[in-house]
């Protein structure tokens, strides 16, 4: 198994620009979320899906869509990047999203915005 | 709402020695708790978890934590420390549901010195 994948692992944008951050899991987990991490701030959680076609915001969700066709992929939309979306993105899925269960974190994508 | 505060960004230990990084919880309801380790480059892993069962808690690596509600802490310990313990430390906690829930503290930067 590969895990959770995220592509790219580093990227560079202009204010204004959109972008697409992908995931994937092979591990068939219904649970997908999106997370941001910031010095001094932890991680944030920003959207997360319980399974295809379902999605739901998180702590800190202005500024981002995703949507979930299916159970494997669950990419993140920046529609127009700002600086303050620098931040690293880390893409974690889990069984079910319960606690029981474990939560997998990818490698994370490091995002600058200019 | 639920939140922990890790005591110290960063913390130096000799290879050996005991390591000690201190996380206090505070929620209104019984709560599971968390530590993740994130090593340069990567993404969260989790170390250990607890969820009302054992009140002291094995994980991987040689870590354990110890839930003291009286204290409302929940500090992450290993005996010896060792080169590769070289890492960010991450406490969490939520008071119930899944993990849309979970509060990341800021992290602990774990040094260790040969």
């Amino acid at each position: 198994n590969a895990g959770v994948t995220q592509t790219p692992k580093f990227q560079v944008l202009k204010t204004g620009q959109s972008m697409t951050l992908q995931c994937a899991q092979d591990m068939n987990h219904e649970y997908m979320s999106w997370y941001r991490q910031d010095p001094g701030m932890g991680l944030r959680l920003i959207h997360y899906s319980v399974g295809a076609g379902i999605t739901d915001q998180g702590e800190v969700p202005n500024g981002y869509n995703v949507s979930r066709s299916t159970t494997e992929d669950f990419p993140l939309r920046l529609l127009s990047a700002a600086p303050s979306q620098t931040s690293v993105y880390f893409c974690a899925s889990s069984y079910r999203g319960s606690l029981t269960d474990t939560q997998y974190f990818g490698p994370g994508t490091r995002l600058t915005v200019l | 709402a639920q939140s922990v505060t890790q005591l110290g960004s960063h913390v130096s230990v000799s290879e050996g020695a005991l390591v000690l990084l201190r996380c206090n919880y505070s929620s209104s309801v019984p709560p599971y708790l968390f530590w993740y380790v994130q090593y340069p480059n990567q993404g969260l892993q989790l170390l250990l978890k607890y969820t009302s069962a054992a009140t002291l808690v094995k994980g991987i690596n040689g870590f354990e934590a110890e839930f003291k509600k009286s204290e409302t802490s929940f500090h992450l310990t290993k005996p010896s420390a060792h080169m590769s313990d070289a890492a960010e430390y991450f406490c969490a906690v939520t008071p119930s549901g899944g993990y849309q829930k979970v509060t990341f503290g800021i992290g602990t930067k774990l040094q260790v010195i040969p």
